[in-house]
């Protein structure tokens, strides 16, 4: 089974320039979330999607930051303008929607380092 | 708010010395408790869980309780290998597909 996907796999850019981030979740997982790892920090969530919809966006910056997930299936994350302070690891990962406990699946991540 | 503490690293051990890794929580209701691991260069992974008080999780010879009096979920291993190197992450999260919430991390690294 493949696992979930991410890409790029890193990312330099000058501050206040745009990025996207692309995320493709194990098939048939219908919730996709983003985190941010600062370095030396645990991964924090910015956005969860149950299907299309958003389920949790309360620690997204969203004068900044933008997240989509148009048909269900793949994602993209955006940032603009880019700050320093968004110098980080951003992780997607899936799980499969059930009853009970759902094991989250993690992607490589994609390191953003902003100059 | 729900929170984890983790104990602060970094860890250095020799070859099948003893692991403990402390982890306690802050969090309303009952969570359900992960230990995560990341290896060098590679993305997250569940190295074991614990979804109500009093159960033992165990995976690859790590080991951690769930304690609910003392709201905490030590990781531990009785001999650690050089394999073992990695950031390991300490993790709670309300069940169904809630969100995760980790601990800052402990990065540990066994010497030959």
């Amino acid at each position: 089974e493949a696992g979930v996907a991410q890409s790029p796999r890193y990312k330099i850019i000058e501050k206040r320039q745009s990025v996207a981030f692309w995320c493709n979740p194990i098939s048939g997982h219908a919730t996709l979330y983003w985190y941010q790892q600062i370095l030396g920090q645990g991964p924090k969530l910015l956005i969860q999607f149950q299907n299309n919809g958003v389920v949790d966006d309360s620690q997204l910056p969203k004068d900044r930051f933008s997240a989509e997930r148009l048909k269900g299936v793949d994602s993209t994350l955006k940032i603009q303008p880019a700050k320093l302070e968004d110098s980080a690891v951003y992780l997607c990962a899936s799980s499969f929607w059930s009853g009970g406990y759902n094991e989250q699946f993690f992607g490589p991540g994609t390191r953003l380092t902003v100059l | 708010g729900n929170s984890v503490t983790q104990m602060e690293g970094p860890v250095t051990l020799s070859e099948e010395a003893f692991l403990t890794i402390n982890c306690t929580y802050t969090a309303t209701g009952y969570p359900s408790l992960f230990w995560y691991v990341q290896y060098p260069g590679e993305g997250l992974q569940l190295l074991l869980k614990a979804t109500k008080a009093d159960d033992k999780g165990s995976n690859k010879g790590f080991e951690a309780t769930y304690r609910k009096e003392t709201t905490s979920f030590h990781l531990e291993k009785g001999s650690v290998q050089v394999s073992d190197s990695a950031v390991y992450f300490c993790a709670l999260s309300r069940g169904g597909s809630e969100k995760l919430v980790f601990g800052k991390g402990t990065k540990l690294t066994v010497n030959p």
